[in-house]
């Protein structure tokens, strides 16, 4: 049975720095994982998908990472903004998608 | 623009009481996806539809049900069978299984009990 976990929880940063979010998953056997962002009270919102042939994504200030072989996946932040507060979630997907708890990101000003 | 839209926002369920979700798409996807959410936790999925007048259960369907009559629409019913109802509800959309294209979400539904 498939597995994904996250860690840390949760985690506070001051402005500016750079940050990485994990993602460990038990099955390596993946058509894709995605990295999602949610907003307090919203749904989520896709921000990177990194296909099971692909190394890694980016998208502006957002780096995603996937080891297959080690069944982890990073998400690196460049640059933290206070706006970039939200929860973080990585899922993988063979048919449907199975997420992770999740990483509460805070950027202090 | 495209996109999923759910509602009510928030809902509140009386003892004994069933109650709809409604969700909507108009993105032409052929998936559609119920989650529950609870605090702390990531998504569970409750029940998908690949295709319309077919739908399976998910992980946690018991005391739910759905239907997929149209393309655009897949509510769901949560039923007075389900003892803790309170969540938060997400319904997503999708290309087919195996597709490479992400699932999307609508912005949720928030149930409560009275």
């Amino acid at each position: 049975k498939q597995e994904v976990t996250q860690i840390p929880a949760a985690l506070s940063v001051p402005e500016g720095e750079n940050l990485v979010l994990n993602c460990s998953f038990t099955d390596s056997a993946i058509y894709n994982l995605q990295w999602f962002r949610q907003d307090p009270g919203k749904g989520l919102t896709s921000l990177l998908l990194i296909q099971s042939s692909q190394r890694e994504q980016t998208s502006g200030r957002l780096n995603a990472s996937l080891d297959k072989s080690s069944g982890r996946s990073t998400l690196y932040i460049a640059a933290s903004q206070p706006g970039d507060s939200a929860t973080y979630l990585c899922a993988v997907r063979r048919g449907k998608l199975i997420f992770g708890q999740g990483t509460e990101l805070s950027v202090k000003p | 623009d495209g996109g999923i839209t759910q509602s009510p926002k928030y809902l509140f369920r009386k003892e004994g009481q069933n109650v709809t979700l409604s969700c909507e798409q108009n993105l032409n996807h052929d998936a559609m996806y119920w989650y529950r959410q609870d605090p702390g936790q990531g998504l569970r999925l409750i029940y998908y539809s690949q295709i319309v007048n077919d739908f399976q259960k998910g992980d946690i369907a018991e005391g739910y049900s759905v239907s997929r009559e149209k393309k655009e629409s897949f509510p769901l019913t949560v039923t007075s069978a389900q003892k803790n109802p309170t969540a938060f509800y997400l319904c997503a959309s999708s290309t087919p299984r195996g597709s490479d294209q992400p699932q999307h979400f609508g912005d949720g539904t928030r149930l409560s009990i009275l």
